[in-house]
């Protein structure tokens, strides 16, 4: 158990709907990082957030958004989906330092995402 | 840009040594990561290296070399749990980021 928490495990809908994806990370971890893997494309990076602030933009679709609440808590929203979508999303953590982090990035057990 | 490049499979015998290799062109440099992936699952973390040289930790070593943009992780005693995909990953040094970019990684099927 790595201390990281996602939900759903799973989630199945159809193209053009809407989801989000929850994600709290470890305690005391400040950072949130969104990933993407799909079957033909490895581990993506999405989106960093840092105690509230977006930090960094990989990969991230226009329609897709994400936020850290004043509780570290994150959100991943999907909209408008397509079939593409379909992939396994996790939410990693890990904690920062002074002069930048120097530790590994803790992954969550990932939601599923089934588009139909 | 950044590219990273790992064998896509391997295969080996219980009991046996196994090399995987990494490969890295990066903008920037600070540290190489790799993670253990089981189907469906999660990454989890494996070893880290920033320096030139080895780090073991019991059965898994991985080695880096800056100036030749390379690493590998070294699997001694094989067992059959050791069957997934193994993802090198390194981050850049991009000021007030520390994400990181992963290789598609290296499934290793353990044989009997």
């Amino acid at each position: 158990d790595s201390g990281v928490t996602q939900t759903p495990k799973h989630l199945i809908t159809a193209t053009g709907q809407r989801v989000t994806l929850r994600c709290s990370p470890r305690s005391g971890d400040l950072s949130v990082y969104w990933y993407q893997q799909s079957l033909d494309q490895g581990l993506q990076f999405l989106i960093q957030y840092y105690n509230g602030e977006e930090r960094a933009k990989g990969n991230i679709l226009e329609r897709f958004s994400a936020q850290q609440f004043p509780d570290l808590h994150s959100e991943l929203n999907l909209s408008s989906l397509e079939l593409g979508d379909s992939a396994l999303y996790f939410c990693a953590s890990g904690e920062e330092r002074a002069g930048g982090s120097v530790g590994e990035q803790f992954f969550g057990p990932g939601t599923r995402l089934t588009v139909l | 840009g950044q590219n990273i490049d790992q064998p896509t499979e391997m295969t080996a015998t219980e009991g046996a040594i196994v090399q995987i290799n990494c490969t890295y062109q990066t903008s920037g440099f600070n540290g190489l990561f790799w993670y253990q992936q089981h189907a469906g699952e999660a990454p989890t973390f494996l070893s880290y290296n920033v320096l030139d040289g080895l780090e073991e930790k019991g059965r898994f070593s991985s080695f880096l070399s800056r100036s030749k943009g390379y690493s590998y992780l070294l699997l001694k005693e094989l067992q059959m749990k050791d069957s997934a995909s193994y993802l090198c990953a390194v981050r850049g040094y991009g000021g007030a980021t520390n994400k990181l970019i992963f290789g598609t990684g290296t499934l290793l099927a353990v044989q009997p």
